[in-house]
């Protein structure tokens, strides 16, 4: 059935280092993957997006990628700063007759100063 | 733009009760949508709507109804509120399909 699943449920990072939160989805047809942070009594917000037509994608200090072939794609948060301390959320887009977007259980990233 | 807005942001329910959460949005966006978000579960789809008028369900329609009179309105109701509804629910909103979408910021629900 329609499944994300997400790895790691937490991460701990020194500020500075390098984050990598990694997603695998099941349905091969899948064609959209986005990402969403949601900081404390707030709701998701999305912070970026890739389609399967490309593999990689960069906005700065985050970047995707997709590996289509393994079904699965990854968030890379690089010079990670304490206000990136939040859950993230990987989401895939099913593609049958429905509309549907299905989201991992999420990553509390926590950044230490 | 006031984007989405949920009410109420806290609601307290006894079991068996009904209720509506309501969700608006002023971005003329025709796709719209309903999740749970549980500890350690993620969000969860519960219902969505593709335009005024057309509805489907989620991963997890059971216990809740929806209707789309308007695109700017998407109301969820509870039919029979059990304990097994306590959860944080938002409402999200899209131009289309569920790409960029934008979300509420959320009703906290309790059922006692």
């Amino acid at each position: 059935g329609e499944n994300v699943e997400q790895h790691p449920s937490t991460l701990s990072v020194q500020e500075g280092d390098s984050a990598v939160i990694k997603c695998t989805y099941s349905d091969s047809a899948s064609n959209y993957f986005p990402w969403y942070k949601q900081e404390l009594g707030k709701g998701p917000q999305l912070i970026i997006d890739i389609r399967s037509n490309v593999g990689e994608k960069k906005d700065q200090r985050i970047a995707v990628t997709l590996n289509k072939t393994a079904k699965h794609f990854s968030l890379h948060i690089t010079e990670t700063q304490p206000e990136d301390s939040a859950v993230y959320f990987c989401a895939a887009r099913w593609m049958d007759s429905s509309y549907k977007l299905i989201f991992g259980s999420g990553t509390r990233l926590l950044v230490r100063p | 733009n006031a984007g989405v807005t949920q009410t109420p942001k806290f609601q307290v329910l006894k079991t068996g009760q009904s209720m509506t959460l309501q969700c608006a949005q002023d971005m003329n966006h025709e796709y719209m949508s309903w999740y749970r978000q549980d500890p350690g579960m993620g969000l969860r789809l519960i219902h969505y709507s593709v335009g005024a008028g057309i509805t489907d369900q989620g991963e997890v329609p059971n216990g809740y109804n929806v209707s789309r009179s308007t695109t700017e309105d998407f109301p969820l109701r509870l039919l029979s509120a059990a304990p097994s509804q306590t959860s944080v629910y938002f409402c999200a909103s899209s131009e289309t399909a569920p790409r960029t979408q934008y979300f509420g910021p959320g009703t906290r629900l309790l059922v006692l």
